[in-house]
C-alpha cells in the first residue's frame, strides 16, 4: 500500500458524458501527477501539481483538466468523454520538492470505462 | 520529436543477470527515470539517472550515457518475482514545461 488512495476504483460511463476523478497523496507530499494508461497508448504523463500549482504538463487533452485544492487532494475532470478515454487512470505523489524525477508513489488507479 | 525505443519482450531463467535497453531522442533532456509494473498493480518508481554511469540499488542498477542517449536497468539475481513490465522514461523540459515520457515497456519473463 503505497498511501495514495484513488476514488472510485471503477467508473462506467457513456460517450459525452463527464467524469471526476479523485485523488488523495501519501501524507505530507505536496506534488500529485496523474497519468493514463491504455493498451494502445501505454502509459502517459498527464498533468502535475505542486501545492496547488500546476507544474508539468504531457499530452493531457483540452477536454480533461486537473487541480489541487488547500487540503492537497486533486482531481481529474474528464468531459465530452469518448470510447478511447477507456483506460486506467492512476494518480501519484511525490515528497517536498517538486521535481518530476524524484520518486513517486502511485496509486491503485481508477479504471475508466466509456461505452 | 520524441521518442523511446525499448525491447517488447525479454525471458530469462531465475538467478540470472538481463539487462533492459533504452534509446531515447529528445530535446531538452534532463534525465531518465525506470518503473517496474507487475500485471494488474501500479507502477513502482525504481530509479533516476541524471549523470553519465551506473546507479546501484541491490539487486537493480541502472547506467545512463547522455553522449549516446542510452540508458538501461540491469537486473540481477532474477527472481520469479521480478516478472513485470518494465518502462524507462525520460525526463525533458520543453515548451515551458518538465515533461515525462515513457516507452512502451518491457515485458520481462522469468522461468524456473
Amino acid at each position: 500500500d503505497s498511501g495514495v488512495t484513488q476514488t472510485p476504483k471503477h467508473l462506467i460511463t457513456a460517450t459525452g458524458q463527464r467524469v471526476t476523478l479523485r485523488c488523495s497523496p501519501r501524507s505530507g507530499d505536496l506534488s500529485v501527477y496523474w497519468y493514463q494508461q491504455s493498451l494502445d497508448q501505454g502509459l502517459q504523463f498527464l498533468i502535475q501539481y505542486y501545492n496547488g500549482e500546476e507544474r508539468a504538463k504531457g499530452n493531457i487533452l483540452e477536454r480533461f483538466s486537473a487541480q489541487q485544492f488547500p487540503d492537497l487532494h486533486s482531481e481529474l475532470n474528464l468531459s465530452s468523454l469518448e470510447l478511447g478515454d477507456s483506460a486506467l487512470y492512476f494518480c501519484a505523489s511525490s515528497p517536498q520538492t517538486s521535481g518530476i524525477h524524484n520518486e513517486q508513489f502511485f496509486g491503485p488507479g481508477t479504471r475508466l470505462t466509456v461505452l | 520529436g520524441q521518442s523511446l525505443e525499448q525491447p517488447s519482450e525479454v525471458t530469462a531463467v531465475e538467478g540470472a543477470i538481463v539487462q533492459i535497453n533504452c534509446t531515447y531522442q529528445t530535446s531538452g533532456f534532463y534525465g531518465l527515470s525506470w518503473y517496474q509494473q507487475h500485471d494488474g498493480g501500479a507502477p513502482t518508481f525504481l530509479s533516476y539517472n541524471a549523470l553519465d554511469g551506473l546507479e546501484e540499488t541491490g539487486r537493480f542498477s541502472s547506467f545512463l550515457s547522455r553522449s549516446d542517449s542510452y540508458g538501461y536497468l540491469l537486473l540481477q539475481e532474477l527472481q520469479m518475482k521480478d516478472s513485470a513490465s518494465y518502462f524507462c522514461a525520460v525526463i525533458s523540459f520543453s515548451g515551458g514545461y518538465n515533461k515525462l515520457i515513457f516507452g512502451a515497456g518491457t515485458r520481462l519473463a522469468v522461468h524456473p
